[in-house]
């Protein structure tokens, strides 16, 4: 079973502040690693599929960076709103048929 | 914004009923998976569907079993539900690649007494 794992699990943080978390993932048979958003009462939504080693992915205050060697993924958000809370999943491919595992994901609260 | 439809959203059932939990989505997606969510846990690969008559087990060993007659439709059944299946179930498609997102439903919380 491929180990995929991220820290910190939970995180709370003041309106404003700029955060930042990790995902670690295996390093061999590297396909893709997929970061989601999952709001309470909602459904996961896709943010960012990154392929290539140096990756460098950005949407809106939300950005991510990628390196494969080290098997290690960051997720930043500049200046978090409350509406930012969520728990934030990243997902490992170590295969060509887009199956993913998971980590545990990391649960922002954004005090306003 | 995805249209992936999961059915019901929470359903409450005895020991050794038949349930079918449903889904479908209307992006014309080839690949089609199941995840099982205990709380606090990682969500867990149970099945998976390529396209239609294709369906393959996941990471996680499940009683549950699926089917794939239309490419849209990717239900989930257990024939004798017991509480050790209780859990939060939910379905994604994605299109076909191996760096396609995946789209995924709202979820079945899903608990037997």
């Amino acid at each position: 079973i491929l180990n995929v794992e991220q820290s910190p699990q939970s995180l709370h943080v003041q309106e404003g502040d700029s955060t930042n978390f990790t995902c670690s993932f295996p390093s061999s048979n590297f396909y893709a690693l997929h970061w989601y958003r999952w709001e309470t009462a909602k459904s996961p939504e896709a943010l960012f599929v990154m392929t290539l080693n140096g990756d460098e992915k950005k949407k809106g205050r939300i950005s991510a960076t990628l390196n494969t060697k080290e098997g290690y993924s960051y997720l930043y958000i500049k200046g978090s709103q409350p509406e930012d809370s969520a728990t934030y999943l990243c997902a490992f491919s170590g295969t060509s048929y887009g199956k993913l595992t998971f980590g545990q994901g990391t649960i922002l609260t954004v005090h306003p | 914004e995805a249209d992936i439809y999961q059915t019901p959203r929470y359903l409450v059932i005895g020991t050794g009923k038949k349930i079918t939990l449903e889904c479908s989505q209307t992006m014309g997606h080839d690949k089609m998976y199941w995840y099982q969510q205990d709380p606090g846990m990682e969500l867990h690969l149970i099945h998976y569907s390529y396209g239609v008559n294709s369906t393959e087990k996941g990471d996680l060993s499940s009683e549950s079993t699926v089917s794939r007659i239309r490419t849209e439709h990717f239900p989930l059944t257990l024939e004798s539900a017991r509480p050790s299946h209780t859990s939060q179930y939910l379905c994604a498609s994605s299109e076909f690649g191996w760096h396609q997102p995946q789209h995924f439903g709202d979820g079945t919380r899903l608990s037997i007494l």
